[in-house]
């Protein structure tokens, strides 16, 4: 089944403490994203990319870190995660940046920094 | 960059069409025109997406204005499962900073 799966689906951690949320795509896709959702402000991309080893800033990218070693992963990661890090965290893939392509959304990170 | 605006909520009754519109007015003529919409609690979903013409699926279908300034989300008979935040955003070359907006949230009453 073609999916976008993220891990893990809940995180609570504290202030400072290194995390990495996990994005993998089984459908060979060259573009990844991720995306926070806060209430009221919508889906913001916090990063992208369109293929290996090349990623670029999304409209909020501060705080946060990514790497495309491969394909079909695309991790998200929080040197020193902040309170206002918590939010909703969700991944996304297309074929290509293709502008016909549709995108394939993961089920959501819910992260909680403390 | 091309945006989009969307009302921010919209109320229909069960088994009846629901039109959502969208406003687009910068948009370009490479433009593709994408609807997603997020059930609660999910990830966002594709529902549709086009070009000039209008489309269909078993979705929904997408009625694109001559001029392309703006379109309009059309489910034929809404059900309760329906009741989602829906997204139109514009995909064209150069904009991979897909920003989604706040959608409409569409409320389906029984």
């Amino acid at each position: 089944e073609a999916q976008v799966t993220q891990n893990p689906r809940y995180l609570i951690t504290v202030t400072g403490k290194k995390l990495t949320v996990t994005c993998s795509q089984n459908m060979n896709h060259e573009y990844m994203s991720w995306y926070r959702q806060d209430p009221g402000l919508g889906l913001r991309q916090i990063y992208y990319s369109m293929n290996v080893e090349v990623t670029d800033k999304g409209d909020v990218p501060e705080g946060y870190k990514v790497s495309r070693k491969e394909k079909r992963n695309f991790p998200l990661i929080l040197e020193s995660p902040s309170p206002n890090q918590t939010s909703l965290y969700f991944c996304a893939s297309s074929l290509f940046r293709a502008t016909n392509e549709k995108l394939f959304f993961g089920s959501g990170t819910q992260l909680s920094v403390l | 960059d091309a945006k989009t605006t969307q009302p921010n909520s919209m109320e229909s009754n069960e088994e009846e069409p629901v039109h959502l519109p969208c406003n687009h007015s910068t948009i370009s003529g490479t433009d593709y025109i994408h609807w997603y919409r997020q059930l609660p609690s999910q990830g966002p979903e594709y529902v549709i997406h086009g070009l000039t013409s209008n489309v269909n699926n078993r979705m929904a279908s997408l009625a694109i204005a001559e001029d392309r300034k703006s379109s309009t989300l059309i489910l034929h008979r809404a059900t309760l499962r329906d009741a989602a935040v829906y997204y139109c955003i514009l995909r064209y070359f150069g904009n991979e900073k897909l920003t989604f907006g706040t959608g409409t949230r569409l409320t389906i009453i029984p």
